[in-house]
């Protein structure tokens, strides 16, 4: 059983705030860990990938905790254009089979 | 360079007809895929391909064959539409299987 969970929100902020979102996989095999977004009726794109030391793109902060079997994406200082679905996206091995999405945290950032 | 392309955007079956959709990419990734997105899910494989001539199931490949005849292309044929196809379909190209670029989405319903 594929077991990619998230919150799946909408999690609702002002602009210039701060938000996070968490998602837990159950397979302690996974091997690779990425967070992609999907804005509204349109494809899904990938964000970032998620490497074990964390990583940080401008506002956006991934980080992986293999212990807890959770990632997490930070987002500082939201703009009315990060309003999205946010996709957490787990490959418990290398192949394509094994390439799991999760259903996906909307966020609504407003004025 | 356009991408993945999907054609048609929207289309209404009835049941029982069959149709394709099409898909192409001008990136000469190797691997592409195909992938059912419905409310409240998460993205499922459908079927992929590694190259040229080799495809494989996914996670949800009945009702559905697909075909490699070339790097570009990678056709979805519904053999007999179902309301149960009703969705929106992407197909996905990459030249490592982690990070897809998806096509803009076929949006299906079978009445």
């Amino acid at each position: 059983r594929k077991e990619v969970e998230q919150d799946p929100g909408p999690f609702n902020v002002p602009e210039g705030a701060t938000v996070a979102f968490n998602c837990t996989y159950s397979n302690s095999a996974s091997q690779s860990f990425f967070w992609y977004r999907q804005d509204c009726r349109k494809e899904p794109k990938l964000l970032m990938s998620v490497y074990s030391s964390g990583n940080e793109d401008g506002r956006f902060t991934a980080q992986l905790n293999r212990a807890s079997q959770y990632i997490s994406l930070l987002i500082r200082d939201s703009k009315l254009s990060d309003s999205a679905t946010y996709l957490c996206v787990v490959n418990t091995n290398s192949g394509y089979s094994t390439l799991t999405f999760g259903k996906g945290t909307m966020l609504l950032v407003s004025p | 360079n356009a991408g993945v392309t999907q054609t048609p955007k929207f289309q209404v079956l009835k049941t029982g007809q069959s149709m394709t959709l099409q898909c192409a990419q001008d990136m000469n990734h190797e691997y592409m895929s195909w992938y059912r997105q419905d409310p409240g899910m998460g993205l499922r494989l459908i079927h992929y391909s590694v190259g040229a001539g080799i495809t494989d199931q996914g996670e949800v490949p009945n009702g559905y064959n697909v075909s490699r005849s070339t790097t570009e292309d990678f056709p979805l044929r519904l053999l007999s539409a179902a309301p149960s196809q009703t969705s929106v379909y992407f197909c996905a190209s990459s030249s490592r299987i982690n990070e897809q670029f998806f096509g803009p989405g076929t949006r299906l319903t079978v009445l």
